[in-house]
């Protein structure tokens, strides 16, 4: 079973616009943490946002925002005012460290276009 | 920037020949992982070293193996290279072992074609 569900293959916004990129995870550890990723068309994965299991509030980070809801397991990420050098391919990942020497695990990632 | 250094960034070999992918992790991470990006089977983690030990293997063949030098950085070795190997080869570092959540942090990322 898919442990980390991006269901958006492509998204479209246009610039200073927010938008939301969706996720939802599988685990059934009380411990994990969720993870988002930036990779641009040049390739390297950038490190977006961090949101652990048992934090209270939703990570902010920035323009980047984490609506965390973790009876529903979702962990979505909302970009607000979108520039155009937000698109990009956008990953969604965990890690459940717990399991003994899990790395992270990745969604299948979304496309995200912005317009002017 | 992310402080997590590869090389080479490209290169191009056939198949049947082995190479090496080299990575420097960022100063202070002990933490290093190996992933893997294709198309088709999208990013999946190959294998992670520890302070030079192996913690813990993914979805790494038989062919490929790696190991962290005492200086910290690692290699990838990959041989009898197929053409299925082609993808987009990432480093990645953390400070702590496989029980922290903090980030991993990518390097550019080595991009290897078999033709």
């Amino acid at each position: 079973a898919q442990k980390i569900t991006q269901t958006q293959p492509g998204m479209f916004v246009q610039e200073k616009e927010a938008v939301t990129l969706d996720c939802t995870y599988d685990t059934s550890d009380p411990s994990y943490g969720l993870f988002w990723y930036k990779q641009p068309s040049s390739g390297e994965m950038i490190f977006l946002i961090y949101q652990g299991s048992y934090d209270q509030q939703n990570a902010t980070e920035g323009r980047y925002s984490l609506n965390f809801q973790k009876a529903r397991k979702s962990a979505n990420l909302v970009i607000s005012a979108s520039q155009l050098g937000d698109s990009a391919m956008y990953f969604c990942a965990m890690r459940e460290p717990n399991q003994a020497g899990t790395a992270l695990i990745f969604g299948k990632g979304t496309t995200l276009s912005v317009s002017s | 920037d992310s402080g997590v250094t590869q090389t080479p960034k490209h290169l191009i070999t056939a198949t049947g020949q082995r190479v090496t992918l080299r990575c420097s992790p960022r100063s202070g991470d002990l933490s290093v992982y190996w992933y893997q990006q294709s198309l088709d089977q999208g990013l999946q983690f190959l294998i992670q070293y520890y302070n030079g030990e192996e913690r813990a293997k993914g979805n790494i063949l038989e062919r490929f193996s790696a190991q962290q030098f005492p200086d910290l950085h690692s290699e990838l070795n990959l041989s009898s290279l197929e053409l299925g190997d082609s993808a987009l080869y990432f480093c990645a570092s953390s400070a702590g072992d496989s029980y922290s959540n903090q980030p991993q942090h990518f390097g550019d990322g080595t991009r290897l074609s078999i033709l």
